[in-house]
């Protein structure tokens, strides 16, 4: 039973257009909610986080949403740029426990 | 130094083998974490520690055995794993203990390991 869901296993977005990573949750216990980047061979770098009194967070290029009633959150990328071009992974928890999302592999062509 | 270092970056070993995983920061976190990653899958926690202290086992098996000599350091001992023990282990420190888990987490490369 996977408590954090991320539906879309890859994405592609051209240089310059905004790109939108979704995560959806079963938990309502859950209060603090963040986004992780991961390129091949290191190890995941944090992104952005929100708090469930929260339902936006914005960090230069990456803005996070947070809609409690639907459990979902998405993050959103604009403009995108190849460097951005790696594996996206939502984490959902509280302080007694902490799930990953299965992962969006985000690809930025020119 | 905003880096978590991990050692070795591969392992290969046999089901009766013991082996040791190691973890090292000196960012001065207080809470330190082991993660299993299968390839494809999102990471799995399975240890936390906080100021030294194991504060989270998340049911792993006793052939894991996690060790926290002091604040920079974070060990994982493995001893008499099956072959789907294989994965990605991932290490991981925050500053705030008391908040670890929402805390932002800073990742070591990891260590994979094949169990044959």
């Amino acid at each position: 039973d996977q408590q954090v869901k991320q539906n879309s296993p890859s994405l592609s977005v051209q240089e310059g257009r905004i790109s939108i990573l979704n995560c959806d949750y079963t938990n309502s216990m859950f209060d603090y909610f963040l986004w992780y980047k991961k390129y091949p061979a290191e190890g995941p770098t944090f992104l952005i986080s929100i708090s469930s009194i929260k339902d936006k967070n914005e960090d230069g290029r990456f803005t996070v949403f947070l809609n409690k009633s639907a459990k979902h959150l998405s993050l959103h990328i604009v403009p995108s740029q190849p460097g951005d071009s790696a594996v996206y992974f939502c984490a959902a928890g509280n302080t007694d426990k902490l799930i990953f999302g299965t992962g969006t592999r985000l690809q930025v062509f020119p | 130094d905003t880096e978590v270092t991990q050692t070795p970056k591969h392992l290969v070993m046999g089901m009766t083998n013991k082996k040791s995983l190691k973890c090292e920061q000196h960012m001065g976190h207080r809470a330190m974490y082991w993660y299993k990653q299968k390839a494809k899958k999102p990471p799995e926690l399975m240890f936390v520690y906080s100021y030294e202290k194991l504060s989270i086992n998340e049911s792993v098996p006793s052939r894991f055995s996690p060790e926290c000599p002091n604040s920079s350091l974070l060990n994982l001992h493995l001893h008499a794993l099956q072959p789907e023990d294989s994965a990605l282990y991932l290490c991981a420190s925050s500053h705030e203990p008391t908040s670890a888990l929402t805390d932002t987490q800073y990742f070591g490369p990891g260590t994979r390991l094949t169990v044959l």
